[in-house]
């Protein structure tokens, strides 16, 4: 089982719609979450943090469920220019602490 | 705008060149990294540096040589590359490795062909 999974879509929504992604992680001594944002041939940007409590920015929410191990983001409102892939990252304190990627969610939001 | 910059954003090169890619980082950072992305696959990790001493190698060919001159700035060495080392390569820098909340910046990459 790889250590962060991701549903590779695409999701393909019209403008306006909320749509949610979720990725899962195999170890549970796994600390910090991010979620990044990647256009086509450019670099991950990172979109949000995830914190235990939750977390909101815009149109854009987090969450964190550490009993079934495993984050989400929903975007609300889509708009055209979220088409993009989403990259999950986490980050374990058990070993190294180096930043593992799920292997990203493709949006396509369309008019 | 991304604080990481990397030098050439494009390189086509022939199996026998020798060529380097450059990042350099101005936040105080004292981690950085080389990732290699292939098309539709996440970035996969190849080297760590921590306050300038190599960290982690991901098992990655020789033909790779990594260097960091100094706490800004991150080379790669390319020699004899293969054509299926075409990829993009991004660098990224965080402030420390070994804390958990450390978040990645990357820069734009460069889109490497090998002919």
């Amino acid at each position: 089982r790889k250590e962060v999974e991701q549903d590779p879509g695409p999701f393909n929504v019209p403008e306006g719609a909320t749509v949610a992604f979720n990725c899962t992680y195999s170890n549970s001594a796994s600390q910090s979450f991010f979620w990044y944002r990647q256009d086509c041939r450019k670099e991950p940007k990172l979109l949000m943090s995830v914190y235990s409590s939750g977390n909101e920015d815009g149109r854009f929410t987090a969450q964190l469920n550490r009993a079934s191990q495993y984050i989400s983001l929903l975007i609300r409102d889509s708009k055209l220019s979220d088409s993009a892939t989403y990259l999950c990252v986490v980050i374990s304190s058990g070993g190294s602490y180096i930043p593992t990627f799920g292997r990203g969610t493709s949006l396509i939001v369309h008019p | 705008d991304t604080e990481v910059t990397q030098t050439p954003k494009h390189l086509v090169m022939g199996m026998t060149n020798k060529k380097s890619l450059k990042c350099e980082q101005h936040m105080g950072h004292r981690a950085m990294y080389w990732y290699k992305q292939k098309a539709k696959k996440p970035p996969e990790l190849m080297f760590v540096y921590s306050y300038e001493k190599l960290s982690i190698n991901e098992s990655v060919p020789s033909r790779f040589s990594p260097e960091c001159p100094n706490s800004s700035l991150l080379n790669l060495h390319l020699h004899a590359l293969q054509p299926e080392d075409s990829a993009l390569y991004l660098c990224a820098s965080s402030q420390v490795l070994g804390s958990t909340n450390e978040k990645l910046f990357f820069g734009s990459g460069t889109q490497l062909s090998v002919l």
